[in-house]
């Protein structure tokens, strides 16, 4: 079965450092890949997926995550963090195959500090 | 357009107590999923429905759990009697389509069992 690890549980930064949250899935093959943002009492929003095609993929307010096959990692990133950015992060994969039900990590908890 | 619409948002209930969680999906969404997550650990699949079907209830924790979706609107996830364990936030999401294609996630239902 699929897995999802997501490295970071709590990631504490300042306003402007740059952010990187990583995420591994233990299932090779055709995958579509996503990372979705929980904002404080929001609902679960898809910040950005990855289904085919360019392995860097942009997102939402300027968040990017890169898709490298090789190292079954799909790890998320902004270049410049900010206060509003503090939020719940999940990394979800769906496949290999059939499979079209998306397993989730444990999620990222991100504050930052203005 | 109306985003998917979950009921509470919170439940307090004693263990041994029946609780009855709702949810409202997207008009015109035929897939309709649960979720689940216990507290600082990942996201489960619980059972998914196609229209008033149910698809695939393989994430379904036991049969103390009874998920219905009559006439393929609104759906209903009723925990009894409830358990210590079962504490956790609750998340719906539909689409269109099967598959993760346009989730749309619910705000969830945080339940606390004491």
């Amino acid at each position: 079965a699929q897995s999802v690890s997501q490295h970071n549980h709590h990631v504490i930064l300042s306003e402007a450092a740059s952010l990187e949250l990583g995420c591994n899935y233990s299932y090779g093959g055709t995958v579509n890949l996503f990372w979705y943002v929980q904002y404080p009492g929001q609902h679960l929003q898809l910040l950005l997926k990855y289904f085919s095609g360019d392995p860097l993929v942009k997102g939402i307010k300027g968040f990017e995550a890169e898709f490298i096959k090789s190292k079954f990692s799909f790890n998320l990133r902004k270049p410049s963090v900010q206060w509003s950015d503090t939020a719940e992060y999940f990394c979800a994969v769906n496949g290999p195959g059939g499979s079209y039900i998306p397993t989730f990590g444990r999620g990222t908890s991100l504050i930052v500090h203005p | 357009e109306a985003g998917v619409t979950q009921f509470p948002s919170h439940s307090v209930i004693e263990k041994g107590q029946t609780v009855t969680l709702r949810c409202d999906p997207i008009s015109g969404h035929d897939n309709l999923y649960w979720y689940r997550r216990v507290m600082g650990k990942e996201i489960k699949f619980l059972l998914h429905f196609v229209k008033e079907s149910k698809q695939d209830e393989s994430g379904m924790p036991n049969n103390r759990f009874l998920a219905e979706r009559t006439g393929g609107t609104y759906s209903t996830l009723k925990v009894q009697p409830a358990e210590l364990e079962d504490s956790g936030v609750y998340f719906c999401a539909s689409s269109p389509g099967t598959g993760s294609y346009g989730y749309t996630f619910g705000s969830g239902t945080r339940l606390t069992v004491v």
